[in-house]
């Protein structure tokens, strides 16, 4: 069974173009959460959702922007595509804001 | 601020031997910690956490990790190393937003 899922994979897209990456849990959990990785690994945070509450960190452009359609879902949007956007994203999920996350397996976006 | 430390940006080890990967933090209160492992093009997976109680944690696949408030620490370790063991470690502290807290991670290499 898979308990957080993203799509799609992989993708490829070209600079100004807007795409959104899709995750979904069926833990049950409460809190989602959408991060960045680089190409050193290293991971950044980006949203964190909780019951209609959205966190944003604040080093995020605006041209991203998370959308929850209820609350097993949180979608990520991106507009005006970049180079600089190209990193793989994960999409994660808790039961509660301290408990263990467990991840998704991550969407490589390529931007041309 | 709070901050995580992964002094080896990778390890090599023969297959069979020992590990210990380090992780220092700085956080003025008590830390949840985390050890994720990342394999190659896969998402993050945890491999034990402490939030509490006995400073000694097991985790699946044979590691454990000491939490050492005095040195700031908690390293994984690992008593015989399997090749599949290849992968990306990622030590973690939720702060006090639940939050967490990422190392740059560490990349170990096994040798056969």
């Amino acid at each position: 069974d898979t308990a957080v899922s993203q799509t799609p994979k992989y993708l490829v897209t070209q600079m100004g173009n807007d795409k959104s990456i899709k995750c979904e849990q069926n833990l049950g959990h409460d809190t989602m959460y959408w991060y960045k990785q680089d190409s050193k690994k290293f991971l950044k945070i980006m949203f964190s959702y909780n019951n209609k509450e959205l966190i944003i960190n604040e080093t995020v452009p605006n041209r991203f922007s998370p959308k929850s359609p209820d609350k097993a879902h949180l979608n990520l949007h991106i507009n005006s595509l970049e180079l600089g956007d190209s990193a793989v994203y994960f999409c994660a999920s808790s039961q509660a804001e301290a408990d263990t996350q467990y991840f998704g397996p991550g969407t490589r976006l390529t931007v041309l | 601020a709070q901050s995580v430390t992964q002094p080896d940006i990778h390890i090599t080890v023969s297959e069979g031997a020992s590990l210990e990967l380090r992780c220092n933090y700085s956080y003025g209160a008590t830390p949840y910690l985390f050890w994720y492992v990342q394999s190659p093009g896969q998402g993050l997976q945890l491999l034990l956490k402490y939030f509490s109680g006995d400073t000694l944690v097991q985790g699946i696949k044979g590691f454990e990790a000491e939490f050492k408030r005095s040195q700031s620490s908690f390293n994984l370790r690992k008593p015989s190393v399997h090749w599949s063991d290849a992968a990306e470690y990622f030590c973690a502290v939720g702060d006090s937003n639940y939050q967490l807290i990422w190392g740059a991670g560490t990349k170990l290499i096994i040798k056969p």
